[in-house]
């Protein structure tokens, strides 16, 4: 079975350009994350949706960020303008039911380097 | 205050011995769960095991145990018979319903693990 596939796996841009992170959940997931890694303040949780409608979203960091989910199975991160403190892994993730045992699925994660 | 904290930011263990990370965790909710995750050096994020607030069991999956103390609020990983594949960092996390209303999901600063030959 297909895990949650993320796209692309490496972007490099630079400063003030948009960035345009994808994810596609496990199929018949209903719910979706998107966290961000990074070495200073670790694994950090931006929002998630529960049957395509945001949920909390209240670890988005700045007006800059913003995440839609049109459908059941594919949904965007965008970082417009983007900065070099934006730097970091990005983690989309997807679970079955989020209020019970089932654990996040995630995905391979996107590396965003800003210049 | 941290949430979810882990102590030990590395940690070295022999092969085929056990080890325990720690987490200990901080909710005023009934209804939480506990989840350790683990990240290899290629950077994919793993699922290991799961704990809720209300089973009265610790939770099992293969070599991995947690070691649950509700009223200390701890949710230890445990390991046994390491191999070296298991050399990674293993993230505590906690799933939590506060007032809002609105669930929580909060990740601890991971502990790097070292298993030794």
């Amino acid at each position: 079975d297909a895990g949650v596939i993320q796209s692309p796996r490496h972007e490099v841009t630079e400063m003030g350009q948009e960035v345009t992170l994808r994810c596609k959940p496990i199929s018949g997931h209903n719910s979706l994350f998107w966290y961000r890694q990074t070495m200073m303040r670790g694994l950090e949780l931006l929002i998630y949706f529960n049957n395509n409608v945001p949920i909390d979203d209240s670890g988005m960091p700045e007006d800059r960020f913003s995440a839609k989910m049109p459908n059941a199975s594919f949904s965007t991160l965008k970082i417009q303008p983007s900065e070099p403190r934006d730097s970091a892994v990005y983690f989309c993730a997807s679970s079955l039911n989020p209020y019970s045992n089932q654990p996040q699925h995630f995905g391979d994660g996107t590396r965003l380097s800003i210049l | 205050a941290q949430k979810i904290t882990q102590t030990q930011p590395g940690m070295f263990v022999q092969e085929k011995e056990a080890v325990t990370l720690d987490c200990t965790y901080d909710t005023s909710d009934q209804s939480y769960g506990l989840f350790w995750y683990k990240q290899p050096s290629s950077g994919e994020m793993i699922f290991l095991i799961y704990q809720g607030s209300y089973d009265e069991q610790n939770a099992t999956e293969g070599r991995y145990s947690l070691n649950f103390q509700k009223a200390r609020k701890s949710a230890n990983l445990v390991i046994s018979a390491s191999q070296l594949g298991d050399s990674a960092m293993y993230f505590c996390a906690m799933r939590e319903l506060p007032t809002s209303g609105t669930y929580k999901y909060i990740f601890g600063t991971g502990t790097r693990l070292k298993v030794l030959a």
